[in-house]
């Protein structure tokens, strides 16, 4: 098992350009959840989905920010335009269900400038 | 938000020596979880324990669970310079699968 796979491990982009992160979840887990770190604000939840189907995106930072998992196998978190502030690591982890815990990627480094 | 909270921030030991983590929160649970994350790595799950259980072991790793108190600690025995790293507490409550972190302790272990 090769784990939660996310790409790209680093990005750089510039202000206002797309940014498209990928996550490839464990085979059989049914939920999928996406995390950005920082140093000011910790481990927030962005989004998470259950059987393919967003449940809660509740801490979606704001419009610019939207994420789909068209199949069991793959998710995409996109912003559009990026901004400096979106600076942060940001992690993608899957479970099977609530009995278990979770297993992270190594997650995307994304630097705006 | 965060539900969590962990106690010390920061904690520095020598190799050998027990290490103890503290979690606090806020609303009633379904279950807790620790994880540990070596600096730029993703997290690691260490161990879960359910609102109905009160202690848990995993080889070096002692949880405990005091839901009168909405608190959790973690113990690590022995602790190894390999041990260095942050650990998280995270809750489950709700209907919902989703879990919050806290803000970590920094744990270091000096050879």
């Amino acid at each position: 098992d090769a784990g939660v796979i996310q790409s790209p491990r680093h990005e750089v982009t510039e202000m206002g350009q797309e940014v498209t992160l990928r996550c490839k979840p464990i085979s059989g887990h049914n939920s999928l959840f996406w995390y950005r770190q920082t140093m000011m604000r910790g481990l927030e939840l962005l989004i998470y989905f259950n059987n393919n189907v967003p449940i809660d995106d509740s801490g979606m930072p704001e419009d610019r920010f939207s994420a789909k998992m068209p199949n069991a196998s793959f998710s995409t978190l996109k912003i559009q335009p990026s901004e400096p502030r979106d600076s942060a690591v940001y992690f993608c982890a899957s479970s099977p269900d609530s009995s278990y815990g979770y297993t992270f990627g190594s997650g995307t480094r994304l630097t705006v400038v | 938000s965060q539900q969590g909270e962990e106690d010390p921030q920061a904690l520095s030991i020598q190799e050998g020596e027990n290490a103890t983590m503290n979690c606090s929160y806020k609303t009633s649970i379904n279950n807790l979880q620790w994880y540990r994350q070596n600096s730029g790595r993703g997290l690691v799950h260490l161990i879960l324990i359910r609102s109905n259980e009160r202690e848990k072991h995993s080889g070096r790793l002692r949880v405990t669970l005091d839901t009168s108190k909405k608190s959790s600690s973690l113990l690590i025995t022995a602790s190894r310079a390999a041990d260095t790293a942050s650990y998280f507490c995270a809750t489950n409550s709700g209907g919902y699968q989703k879990v919050t972190f806290g803000i970590g302790t920094k744990l270091q272990v000096i050879p």
